[in-house]
């Protein structure tokens, strides 16, 4: 079936500690996106990719990281100087030059 | 720059039909879509509709657009407990060609029983 996965679902971290979320597509999507989701508030993207090797900062990129080296993947590191990282993390996919993106089941990432 | 305003919160009984707002600023949006997210999940493609078109209906689903007032709406014929989920209307960012979409905060739909 085609779709995309994230990895872990859940997933704990310490403070002063840099964790990679997984983003896994194959649907043969050109563009993958990361998205924030607080409660009560929309989603906020942090970083999107058109192509692999190359990506952008979206609204919220600082504290974070991420790498585009193939396309179906698009991994995201939340690192330490993300001053409020517990959040819930939603990564998506699209078709080049947008349209439909298709989203992952999330993972919900807590700062002990 | 572009955005996209939902209010928060419906509450509707079983039966009744609902009807989400939403209200955007980039006129020339190719497309808008609707998005559900149920507790703890992902988000899911509702339906969508064309920029030049006034009304598009699929089963219990129908969305209008007025494009003079910039404003679109969901309404859910018959809803059922199922339906109760966080709705997300969202715009396609036309300033630039990148795929990027606008969400608006989402409405959190109640059905009571």
């Amino acid at each position: 079936d085609g779709g995309i996965t994230q990895s872990p679902k859940y997933l704990f971290r310490k403070e002063g500690q840099n964790v990679t979320l997984s983003c896994e597509q194959n649907l043969n999507h050109d563009a993958m996106y990361w998205y924030r989701q607080d409660p009560g508030q929309g989603l906020r993207l942090i970083y999107y990719s058109q192509i692999v090797n190359d990506f952008q900062k979206g609204d919220i990129a600082e504290g974070y990281s991420v790498s585009r080296e193939k396309k179906e993947s698009f991994p995201l590191t939340v690192t330490s100087a993300q001053k409020n990282p517990t959040a819930f993390y939603l990564c998506a996919s699209s078709n080049e030059g947008g349209g439909e993106q298709f989203f992952g089941p999330g993972t919900r990432l807590t700062v002990l | 720059g572009e955005d996209v305003e939902q209010s928060l919160f419906l509450s509707v009984r079983e039966g009744d039909s609902s009807v989400i707002n939403c209200t955007y600023t980039d006129s020339s949006s190719t497309y808008l879509y609707w998005y559900k997210q149920e507790p703890g999940a992902g988000l899911q493609l509702l339906t969508y509709i064309f920029s030049n078109m006034d009304m598009k209906q699929d089963q219990r689903l129908t969305v209008l657009l007025n494009k003079k007032d910039k404003h679109l709406s969901l309404r859910i014929a018959d809803t059922q407990t199922g339906d109760s989920a966080i709705y997300f209307c969202a715009e396609s960012e036309s300033s630039s060609n990148t795929g990027k979409l606008i969400f608006g905060q989402g409405t959190t739909l109640q059905v009571k029983p």
